[in-house]
């Protein structure tokens, strides 16, 4: 089945440590990756997405994240992480479905905290 | 500003009460949908329409209704709410299901449900 795995639900850190989010997806075929950001009492907002090309993507904020195919992963990185970070981070992607339609698959979340 | 906006932000039914959410964007996309955001479940989507006139289900329709008015309307109803549908809800809109050049969904702020 087609899903999105998060593995690290709450992760905690100082200010100006490195972060990396883990993002794993179960498809074999093309697919179109997302991480979303969501700060405490706001919608979701896009930090990055990737649809071809460089399989390194730099996004919004000093994120970027990396599609390893072989790994079916595309992992959230950040060298230094501000307290103005705190909020919760989502992967997504876009899955086809019948007829032509796709549908965009959430991962359950990832709580960052940063302690400054 | 453009984007989706939802009403109510806010709601609280009784068990049993119906209520309808609505959502309308002003970005001229095609495609609108409807998620719940659950705690540590991420996003699901409920219902989608692909574009104006289209309606399909989700992972989690049991128990919603949906309406894409026009294009720029998509609405979600609750017929008879259950405590288990006390969710946040999104809703979502891109310029097509097949959104490979923008910039992705975007979501309104949300609506904060709960059933007692």
């Amino acid at each position: 089945a087609q899903s999105v795995s998060q593995h690290n639900h709450h992760v905690i850190l100082s200010e100006a440590a490195s972060l990396e989010l883990g993002c794993n997806y179960s498809y074999g075929g093309t697919v179109n990756l997302f991480w979303y950001v969501q700060y405490p009492g706001q919608h979701l907002q896009l930090l990055l997405k990737y649809f071809s090309g460089d399989p390194l993507v730099k996004g919004i904020k000093g994120f970027e994240a990396e599609f390893i195919k072989s790994k079916f992963s595309f992992n959230l990185r950040k060298p230094s992480v501000q307290w103005s970070d705190t909020a919760e981070y989502f992967c997504a992607v876009i899955f086809p479905l019948n007829f032509g339609n796709e549908k965009l698959t959430f991962g359950t979340g990832t709580r960052l905290t940063i302690i400054p | 500003n453009a984007g989706v906006t939802q009403t109510p932000k806010f709601q609280v039914l009784k068990t049993g009460q119906s209520m309808t959410l609505q959502c309308a964007q002003d970005m001229n996309h095609n495609s609108m949908y409807w998620y719940r955001q659950d705690p540590g479940m991420g996003l699901r989507l409920i219902y989608y329409s692909a574009s104006e006139g289209t309606t399909d289900k989700g992972e989690v329709p049991n128990g919603y209704n949906v309406s894409r008015l026009n294009k720029r309307e998509f609405s979600l109803r609750l017929e008879s709410a259950a405590p288990s549908q006390t969710s946040v809800y999104f809703c979502a809109s891109s310029e097509s299901v097949r959104d490979r050049g923008g910039y992705g969904y975007t979501f309104g702020s949300g609506t904060r449900l709960t059933v007692v």
